[in-house]
Order: structure tokens, then sequence, then C-alpha cells
């Protein structure tokens, strides 16, 4: 199957501080990207749709102007968590999707703690 | 809106039993996934089903969907311990050949020795 980096796979930061993770397609393009979250046993939630070039769309409930997602080229998205809080650290999962590939694939994922 | 649901939410069974874990969703969806999820880890994929009747089966795996049902079952053979993590099942959202993912609410499964 395809590949889909992500990185980092741990971040620690201090409270009020934004945190970068990128999301790679390694072996083909990604016209669309998707940002999920997941709680501590709980199941994953979708946060936003990101198409190479355009603004992202955001679900109900997600804050936009705390998680900007930029996907910048067909093999990169960026999900940065601006003013980070205690309550933000969760298990981060990116999946990409190409032309042709059947499905979507996932990132190793980030484990965000905000101290 | 899109619903997806699991069931049984956990499950803890024995060695070399059967087991079948039920995925019900609740609009019109052709594109159903499962995946397997280690503690820490990402997911892992297990199968794509992308028509009504299809069945895939992998080792002590095999799943099945009824789109008229709006139901797949993940049936467990004989279980192992190697099979214990947390399964889900993913629906394509409405719009769909988007490979926008609702997820169901899991499965924690246990194989006791």
């Amino acid at each position: 199957g395809a590949v889909v980096s992500q990185h980092p796979s741990r971040v620690i930061c201090k409270s009020g501080t934004s945190v970068k993770i990128e999301c790679r397609s390694l072996d083909f393009q990604a016209t669309t990207m998707f940002w999920y979250r997941q709680f501590p046993k709980q199941s994953l939630m979708l946060m936003a749709t990101s198409n190479e070039g355009s603004k992202a769309t955001y679900e109900q409930g997600v804050e936009k102007d705390k998680f900007l997602i930029n996907h910048a080229s067909l093999t990169l998205s960026t999900l940065t968590v601006t003013s980070a809080h205690p309550e933000d650290s969760s298990f981060y999962i990116c999946s990409a999707a190409g032309t042709g590939l059947g499905e979507a694939f996932f990132g190793q994922g980030t484990r965000l703690t905000v101290v | 809106e899109l619903k997806v649901e699991q069931n049984p939410l956990f499950l803890s069974m024995q060695e070399g039993k059967n087991y079948t874990i039920y995925c019900n969703y609740s609009t019109t969806s052709d594109r159903l996934y499962w995946y397997r999820q280690d503690p820490g880890k990402s997911l892992e994929s297990l199968f794509v089903l992308l028509s009504n009747g299809a069945v895939k089966q992998e080792g002590r795996l095999m799943a099945s969907l009824d789109t008229k049902a709006r139901l797949s079952t993940l049936h467990i053979t004989a279980a192992v311990h190697d099979l214990s993590a947390t399964y889900f099942c993913a629906v394509d959202a409405p719009t769909s050949g988007t490979y926008k993912y609702i997820f169901g609410t899991g499965t924690r499964l246990k194989v006791l020795a």
C-alpha cells in the first residue's frame, strides 16, 4: 500500500506555545488529506479536510483558528496547534487519499502532550 | 449526519473461540473499511469492502458487507492472543469518493490464553 509519514511521533510542549505536525505522502500525490483526533480509549474524530491549494474544511465544533491546516503541496499537509492547552493533549492522525488508490492511507500518528 | 456504531464495545474471549463484531451505519454508503489499532499505535488496514455482498478473508478474520442492511461484520475464527487489539470500522461520508471516513465506536478485543 501507499505510505504516509507523520512527524513528529511524539511531542511535549508547554501550555501557550504552538506545535506543528507534518503529514507527508511518500509515494503518491495526495489530492486530499484528513486530520483526525483520538482521545484515550475513544474513537477517531474527523477534524478537518484539506485539499491542495485550498482552505481546509473544518468539522463542526473544531476551532479553525486554533487548528491551522495548510496543504501547500500534493505531498504535504501540516496541522499547527496554536496556543496549546492541556485539553489539546491527544493522539493526532492524518490520512491521505490519491486518485485511483481505492482507500485513504494513515500516518503513524502524533502523540501531543501539553504541560 | 452519518453515524457508525459497533457492538460489542468490549469483548473478552477465550483462545480458540469464534465471535463476530457488528458495524451498523445510518446512511447509504458502498465503501466500508476495517482497521486494527494496537495501544499507542496508528491504524492498520485489515479489509476494504467496496460493494454489496463483498466478503474478504485474511487468516482468522473475515469481513462482509451488506449495504442494503447497512451492516458489516468482522468474524473471528479460533481466536488467538495476538488478535487482542481495538478494531474499528469506518464508512465513507455521504460525499462518496472522498475517503472522508467516519469511524465506528471501536471494539476492544481481549483474547485470553
